[in-house]
């Protein structure tokens, strides 16, 4: 079975660049997740999807993040404009139900310079 | 409020030994997951295994064993014949059904030749 497929793995820009990650969640699952974690911290959650609606983004900064989940199955996360506080790896996740083991992917590392 | 707190940032173990990781977490739920996660220096989360509340007995995966105290809110990780792959950032990560997952801060647990 393929596991949940991110890229891309490594991404550095400048500040107030735009940048795009993008998910494949594992087949039939129908809850995808994305995390922030920054070096030295756990992952803290930034937008859950249900299909392709959206549970939880209470801690999705708005004002420069958004995420989408077409045809509830690929998902892509955006950022603009950049900070240098966005630097940390984004994780994708998925799980069968919302109530589930969640199954990572290998995170997208992104370094705002 | 959900919390989970793990109070050691970094522990070792001599190869062959045995380490408990120690988690608390906080919460006025009564059925929930608790898990434990290992992640490498590739940042992608890797399950190590899972307890879930109602079950009395503690979770075993091989090496992998948890020591689930409800009433202490309390759930150790215990790994036994520790061996160099085991050297990562281990979190423990709690979740109540249909909600986020909450991790904690992590415990950097370095295996020694």
């Amino acid at each position: 079975e393929a596991g949940v497929a991110q890229s891309p793995r490594y991404k550095i820009i400048e500040k107030r660049q735009s940048v795009a990650f993008w998910c494949n969640p594992i087949s039939g699952h129908a809850t995808l997740y994305w995390y922030q974690q920054i070096l030295g911290q756990g992952p803290k959650l930034l937008i859950q999807f249900q299909n392709n609606g959206v549970v939880d983004d209470s801690q999705l900064p708005k004002d420069r993040f958004s995420a989408e989940r077409l045809k509830g199955v690929d998902s892509t996360l955006k950022i603009q404009p950049a900070k240098l506080e966005d630097s940390a790896v984004y994780l994708c996740a998925s799980s069968l139900t919302a109530g589930n083991t969640i199954y990572f992917g290998e995170g997208s590392w992104l370094t705002v310079v | 409020a959900q919390t989970v707190t793990q109070s050691q940032p970094e522990m070792s173990v001599q190869e062959a030994e045995t380490v408990t990781l120690s988690c608390t977490y906080d919460t006025s739920e009564n059925n929930y997951y608790l898990f434990w996660y290992k992640q490498p220096p590739s940042r992608q989360m890797i399950l190590v295994i899972r307890q879930e509340a109602y079950k009395q007995q503690n979770a075993t995966e091989n090496r992998f064993s948890v020591n689930f105290q409800k009433a202490a809110k309390s759930f150790s990780l215990k790994i036994s014949d520790s061996q160099l792959g085991d050297t990562a950032m281990y979190f423990c990560a709690f979740r109540v059904t249909g909600n986020q997952f909450y991790f904690g801060t992590g415990t950097s647990l370095t295996v020694i030749p």
